[in-house]
């Protein structure tokens, strides 16, 4: 897996939006961006993912820029639950294991 | 969705003895079982892949003899800890792989003490 590069931490006040930057200008044509999230003291949870057009679901959505060398993960309106590690994966899908860097801890407030 | 449940959530033993850990898929097929483990403020770390029917693969560092791994079944993977130190103390989290729709999940961990 290609490398990814996130900022170590981020606040952000509950009900404002959250946006959580990473690089991987190493990526490869076939990779995509995945995001996974885990609070404290739990397993690893699915967000989104990508490969290069925009991506929304009902948890977040997913900016990946035209050269594909960065994205953004946008929670829209951030809650006290949303306090956790996000993880910026990149992985060609399939049979394959993911890699995890140290990701960004990101404090949500009130 | 699908759902994997992994267990016990947490273990506390003596040093010296033996925990295993299950974990399921409850309504899918898990042709291979990722399984990670966490030391406290760090990432996941890799251990060992194992896919149903064959020997495991250890990760670089990993013992094999002491992380016994059993994937007899398409819904079953068993991690042990065999002979348990101070040092092994650790989040433990499963990742089945779902082969008919390329989805990997994850379980809720399982928190290992060894005292």
């Amino acid at each position: 897996d290609a490398k990814t590069t996130q900022p170590t931490s981020m606040d952000c006040a509950e009900g404002r939006a959250a946006n959580l930057p990473c690089n991987h200008s190493t990526i490869s044509g076939n990779e995509y961006v995945y995001w996974y999230r885990q609070i404290h003291s739990q397993g690893p949870q699915y967000i989104i993912h990508g490969l290069k057009n925009n991506e929304t679901n009902e948890m977040a959505s997913l900016i990946i820029t035209e050269d594909r060398k960065s994205s953004t993960l946008i929670l829209p309106h951030a809650t006290l639950r949303d306090t956790a590690v996000y993880y910026c994966i990149v992985r060609v899908p399939g049979y394959s294991t993911l890699t995890f860097g140290k990701g960004t801890m990101l404090l949500v407030s009130p | 969705g699908a759902v994997v449940s992994q267990h016990p959530s947490w273990v506390i033993c003596k040093s010296g003895t033996s925990v295993k850990i299950e974990c399921r898929s409850l309504d899918f097929q898990a042709t291979t079982m990722f399984w990670y483990r966490q030391f406290p403020k760090q990432s996941l770390m890799l251990m060992a892949t194992s896919n149903e029917g064959s020997k495991a693969t250890y990760e670089q560092g990993v013992e094999k003899d002491k992380f016994l791994i059993n994937h007899a079944s398409l819904t079953l993977s068993t991690l042990t800890v065999t002979s348990a130190h101070p040092e092994d103390s650790s989040f433990y989290i499963c990742s089945p792989y779902r082969v008919d729709t390329g989805e990997l999940f994850f379980g809720e961990g399982s928190r290992l003490t060894v005292l």
